[in-house]
């Protein structure tokens, strides 16, 4: 069975300032491993993922990911936060060996960027 | 290409009604399935389907109903409304349902059971 922990619900930073959101993943196999960001009143929207190759991805928007295999963490960060980030993220896994891409999410963080 | 697709937006239901929420996608995908979206919970799985006529159950099935006559439409059925099932439901669609495809959402259908 596989698990995700994102640490902190709510993230406040500022304008500027880099941003970084925390996901672990419990498996008994490494995960395919997903960051979607969600703003208001809307769906969830890709920023990156990581399935095999390059442990440092890049996304959308400037986000980037690393794949810690032996810390089994996914931390997103982005250098520079802009108002427009303001919005819920969601780290996701799913098993490489199961026949289905059946996501399991995080709880989610909020970021709130402040001027 | 308008992606994935959800109606209606908002619905208020009174306990024991039932009502489908539809979910529609042109992008030629296989793979669609249902979330359900509660505060401190992420998403969780509903339903699922890898193809016309084939579907199955995810983590939090009970009360709910689906079935898959086409590739574009994947139809989600209440039941017998309870106010436990009063959430916010998104529909997803993949290419081929692989664990490493991208899956692409809908906006959501807010639905609160009084």
């Amino acid at each position: 069975a596989q698990s995700v922990t994102q640490l902190g619900s709510h993230v406040s930073v500022s304008e500027g300032a880099l941003v970084l959101l925390r996901c672990n993943y419990s498996s008994s196999v490494p995960p395919y491993l997903f960051w979607y960001v969600q703003y208001p009143n809307q769906g969830l929207q890709l920023l990156l993922k990581y399935t095999t190759g390059a442990t440092l991805v890049k996304g959308i928007n400037g986000f980037e990911a690393e794949f810690k295999k032996s810390e089994t963490s996914f931390h997103l960060t982005k250098p520079s936060a802009h108002m427009s980030d303001a919005a819920e993220y969601f780290c996701a896994v799913t098993d490489p060996t199961d026949s289905w891409g059946k996501f399991q999410f995080g709880a989610g963080t909020q970021v709130v960027v402040t001027p | 290409n308008a992606g994935v697709t959800q109606t209606p937006k908002f619905q208020v239901l009174k306990t024991g009604q039932s009502m489908t929420l539809q979910c529609a996608q042109d992008m030629n995908h296989e793979y669609m399935s249902w979330y359900r979206q509660d505060p401190g919970m992420g998403l969780r799985l509903i339903h699922y389907s890898v193809g016309a006529g084939i579907t199955d159950q995810g983590e939090v099935p009970n009360g709910y109903n689906v079935s898959r006559s086409t590739t574009e439409d994947f139809p989600l059925r209440l039941l017998s409304a309870a106010p436990s099932q009063t959430s916010v439901y998104f529909c997803a669609s993949s290419l081929a349902g692989a664990p490493e495809d991208t899956q692409y959402f809908g906006p959501g259908t807010r639905l609160t059971v009084l």
